[in-house]
């Protein structure tokens, strides 16, 4: 198993592009999560889904929109990209909430 | 909505020492506390976890302790090593509006000096 498998792993934007992070898990798990972790700061959460076509805001979604059209897939995208979403991107997977989950490599992201 | 706070912030200790961070929560009714490792540059990592029924657990060095009268949880590092050192997140989980949501601690950065 792959686990949970993020790309790309670095990217550069203008201020105003758009771009869509990848996440995919093959591990057949019911929830998945996209978090952002500013530098040495903690994790918040923007979007997260309990399952295939079921999404909800986290913390701080401004910016941002997901989609989960199939249990492997939830993919993060920003729409008018802006300094403030210069961060490392982290997915995760977990079966449910009362199970560990399971992060990506983290996606860094420079928006310049 | 669940709030967990988690202290200290940062901590350095000798190698060989014990290292203890706690983690309080606000709602009684989060039953599920994981713990994960972050090292410098990396994805987290879970270290061990705890269910609301279960007063204690340990896995070799590590140990996690759960308080559910106090409303607080901490985890316990013994014989730390320098690979010891990196971020660790504490997390408590609660079933709300028929989902379980799970709230992060802020973390607390670990330094094992040789």
């Amino acid at each position: 198993n792959a686990g949970v498998t993020q790309t790309p792993k670095f990217r550069i934007l203008k201020i105003g592009q758009s771009m869509t992070l990848q996440c995919a898990q093959d591990m057949n798990h019911n929830y998945m999560y996209w978090y952002r972790q500013d530098p040495g700061m903690g994790l918040k959460l923007i979007y997260y889904s309990v399952g295939a076509g079921i999404t909800d805001k986290g913390e701080v979604p401004n910016g941002y929109n997901v989609s989960r059209s199939t249990t492997e897939d939830f993919p993060l995208r920003l729409e008018l990209a802006a300094p403030s979403q210069t961060s490392v991107y982290f997915c995760a997977s977990s079966y449910d909430n009362y199970q560990p989950q399971h992060f990506g490599d983290g996606t860094r992201l420079s928006i310049l | 909505g669940e709030n967990v706070e988690q202290h200290p912030s940062t901590l350095s200790v000798q190698e060989g020492d014990s290292a203890v961070i706690k983690c309080t929560y606000s709602d009684s009714a989060s039953n599920y506390f994981p713990w994960y490792k972050q090292e410098l540059g990396k994805r987290p990592q879970l270290i061990i976890d705890i269910r609301s029924n279960v007063g204690e657990k340990k896995d070799q060095r590590i140990a996690v302790t759960l308080n559910k009268t106090a409303k607080h949880f901490s985890l316990h590092i013994t014989e730390t090593q320098p690979e010891d050192s990196a971020v660790y997140f504490c997390a408590a989980s609660i079933k709300s509006g028929g989902y379980q949501k799970v709230t992060f601690g802020t973390g607390t950065k670990l330094q094992v000096i040789p």
